[in-house]
């Protein structure tokens, strides 16, 4: 059974650019989840998506924003990249609420 | 309210030995606790999981033990391997959403 598949696995943008990446969750699961991850700031939950609708969101700027497919692929996409944005960007999937998340390698961003 | 603070930061443990990691909550509405194993270059991976109508779950040589008045909760490796070696991450969700609140981490080295 594939894992939960992130492409690109690694990105360099320049400031001021935008970015958009890619998660294909598990086959079945519905549930997707993203996460940014830096050694400063940790974890940080972004935005999670079920069927389509994003269900909840964390504490980023509009900058960031995501979809959810009707096949439950996902996308997250970064406008108007900051340095700060450089991160590890994590996707999750669940196949049913409360379930236990797989993550996926995660994009590795570099913003310069 | 939404922390989930976890010690210590790292933590080397002789080969054999147990491997004791320590998180603390304040949101009494989080009543559910995984733990997260990540490796260099992967995303994290879970490891075990408790819900708080249980004080101890054990799973082959991991245990969380559970505190619901003390609000803790930790993680015990028994019989520590080199390959245990790796990130190990507490988090904690309500029952209202999929949104997971991570701890900061412990950097575990097992050594020979």
């Amino acid at each position: 059974k594939a894992g939960v598949t992130q492409t690109p696995r690694y990105l360099i943008k320049t400031r001021g650019q935008q970015v958009t990446l890619s998660c294909s969750p598990i086959s079945g699961h519905r549930s997707v989840s993203w996460y940014q991850q830096t050694p400063g700031q940790g974890l940080q939950f972004l935005f999670e998506y079920f069927s389509e609708t994003q269900r909840n969101k964390g504490n980023f700027p509009g900058r960031f924003s995501g979809r959810q497919f009707s096949n439950s692929r996902s996308e997250m996409n970064v406008s108007t990249l900051e340095l700060g944005d450089s991160a590890l960007y994590l996707c999750a999937s669940s196949l049913e609420q409360r379930g236990g998340y797989t993550f996926g390698s995660g994009t590795r961003l570099t913003v310069v | 309210q939404q922390q989930v603070k976890q010690s210590p930061q790292s933590l080397i443990v002789q080969k054999g030995g147990i491997s004791i990691i320590n998180c603390a909550y304040e949101n009494t509405a989080f009543d559910y606790f995984p733990w997260y194993q990540q490796f260099p270059g992967k995303g994290p991976a879970l490891l075990i999981a408790i819900r708080p109508d249980v004080s101890e779950k054990k799973e082959g040589r991991f245990t969380i033990s559970f505190n619901k008045s003390a609000k803790q909760f930790s993680l015990h490796i028994m019989d520590s391997q080199p390959g245990d070696s790796a990130t190990y991450f507490c988090a904690a969700s309500d029952g209202g959403n999929e949104k997971l609140t991570f701890g900061t981490g412990t950097r575990l080295t097992i050594i020979p």
